[in-house]
């Protein structure tokens, strides 16, 4: 199947530090999403993004689809305690068979707080 | 509303059993799928469904049997446990209409097979 190339894997974070991260594929997306993970939780949604080159922003958190719809990325300003927790993005290709509007999923980026 | 629920929430089993893990979602979602999560892989999709009677293979569907008898409900079959099968299986389940990311997910069900 399609494959998420998602980084950096964990990263450990201070309050107040503004936070990156990205995903890559081979192949092109027509949706990019980004889920977060609370321990014992299932992923909740964070941003959708829907067009190549959209810039969506959810109060401290900015996600972009990249242009060539083969990447995004996710930025967290300003980090806070609560913001620790897995991230994932996934993405959902363009659709031949794909009645199910399967989604693939990156490997996770974890989030830690620095001792 | 109690949205995606997922019993139970951690089994063991022994190599060779079998189990059946629920998922029921009161949101009246026509889609609802299975997903395992396992360190650095992300999540995968195992089977789903876009309505009551039918129901698809996804990713890895190998080990593992689903039915759609209702709306409400999706329960993930395995016949005959093995080791490889140890992982956190989550839920999901959308509108038909919901743009496709839209999933709302279960807390998990945490198996182990010795």
């Amino acid at each position: 199947g399609q494959q998420l190339n998602q980084s950096p894997q964990s990263m450990f974070i201070q309050e107040g530090e503004d936070v990156s991260m990205n995903c890559t594929s081979s192949s092109i997306f027509n949706t990019w999403l980004w889920y977060k993970q609370d321990p014992g939780e299932g992923p909740v949604l964070l941003i959708a993004l829907y067009k190549a080159g959209e810039l969506t922003s959810n109060g401290r958190l900015t996600a972009q689809f990249g242009i060539t719809r083969k990447d995004s990325f996710l930025n967290i300003s300003a980090s806070i305690p609560s913001d620790v927790g897995i991230y994932f993005c996934a993405g959902q290709p363009p659709s031949n068979n794909n009645a199910g509007n399967m989604l693939t999923f990156g490997g996770g980026t974890r989030l830690m707080v620095k001792p | 509303n109690a949205g995606v629920t997922q019993t139970p929430k951690f089994q063991v089993l022994k190599t060779g059993q079998s189990m059946t893990l629920q998922c029921a979602q009161d949101m009246n979602h026509e889609y609802m799928s299975w997903y395992r999560q396992d360190p650095g892989m992300g999540l995968r999709l195992i089977h789903y469904s876009v309505g009551a009677g039918i129901t698809d293979q996804g990713e890895v569907p190998n080990g593992y049997n689903v039915s759609r008898s209702t709306t409400e409900d999706f329960p993930l079959r395995l016949l005959s446990a093995a080791p490889s099968q140890t992982s956190v299986y989550f839920c999901a389940s959308r509108r038909a209409l919901a743009l496709s990311g839209e999933l709302f997910f279960g807390e998990g069900s945490r198996l182990t097979v010795l």
